[in-house]
């Protein structure tokens, strides 16, 4: 059955440098992949999606993610880090035409 | 802002009791889903319901119920409520049946039971 894991629960960034959330999946096809991002007392928002078009995808926020069916990751990127985007992200994959969650990873920004 | 809303905000009640929370999807959207967001649990879908009808189950509750109105908004009802209901519950739209759409999430509703 299709599933992720999010690999780390928290990761810590200086502002200005890196950022990398791993995403692995569970799936016996190509599935598609999400990746949500939710701020303190708010809702979830859509960062970008990969539904086997292209697989580097470009989100919003200057985010992007890599479907590699090789190593069945889906890594979520940015060049540099803001203190806005300090929050949780979570990595979602569609079974049977639901939305499966993984445990999200908490970004934390360092000034 | 998604286009999503959901009230109330915030509710704080007891045990035993029973809640409703509502959701209004995006205009023009015909799915509903909903989702319970713990910390123990983390994010589950409950239930899906698309154009009136009811979709798709997940991990819901036989103490929990939802419909779908003709005006496509929906609730959401919890009965009998234990300490461990408390929670963020999430109301989600899309445009069509589901599957690989985007979906477009409300901000909300945090309970808290007594």
């Amino acid at each position: 059955a299709q599933s992720v894991t999010q690999l780390d629960s928290h990761v810590s960034v200086s502002e200005g440098t890196p950022v990398l959330l791993r995403c692995n999946y569970s799936s016996s096809y190509s599935p598609s992949l999400f990746w949500y991002v939710q701020h303190p007392n708010k809702g979830l928002q859509l960062l970008l999606k990969y539904t086997s078009a292209a697989t580097l995808v470009k989100g919003i926020n200057g985010f992007e993610a890599e479907f590699k069916k090789s190593e069945t990751s889906f890594h979520l990127t940015k060049p540099s880090a803001h203190m806005s985007d300090a929050a949780e992200y979570f990595c979602v994959v569609i079974r049977t035409y639901k939305y499966i969650f993984g445990t999200g990873t908490r970004l934390k920004v360092l000034a | 802002d998604s286009g999503v809303t959901q009230t109330p905000k915030h509710l704080i009640t007891a045990t035993g009791q029973r809640v409703t929370l509502r959701c209004s999807p995006r205009s023009g959207d015909l799915s509903v889903y909903w989702y319970q967001q713990s910390l123990d649990q983390g994010l589950q879908f409950l239930i899906q319901y698309y154009n009136g009808e009811e979709r798709a189950k997940g991990n819901i509750l036989e103490r929990f119920s939802a419909q779908q109105f003709p005006d496509l908004h929906s609730e959401l009802n919890l009965s009998s409520l234990e300490l461990g209901d408390s929670a963020l519950y999430f109301c989600a739209s899309s445009v069509d049946r589901g599957g690989e759409e985007t979906q477009y999430f409300g901000p909300g509703t945090r309970l808290l039971v007594l």
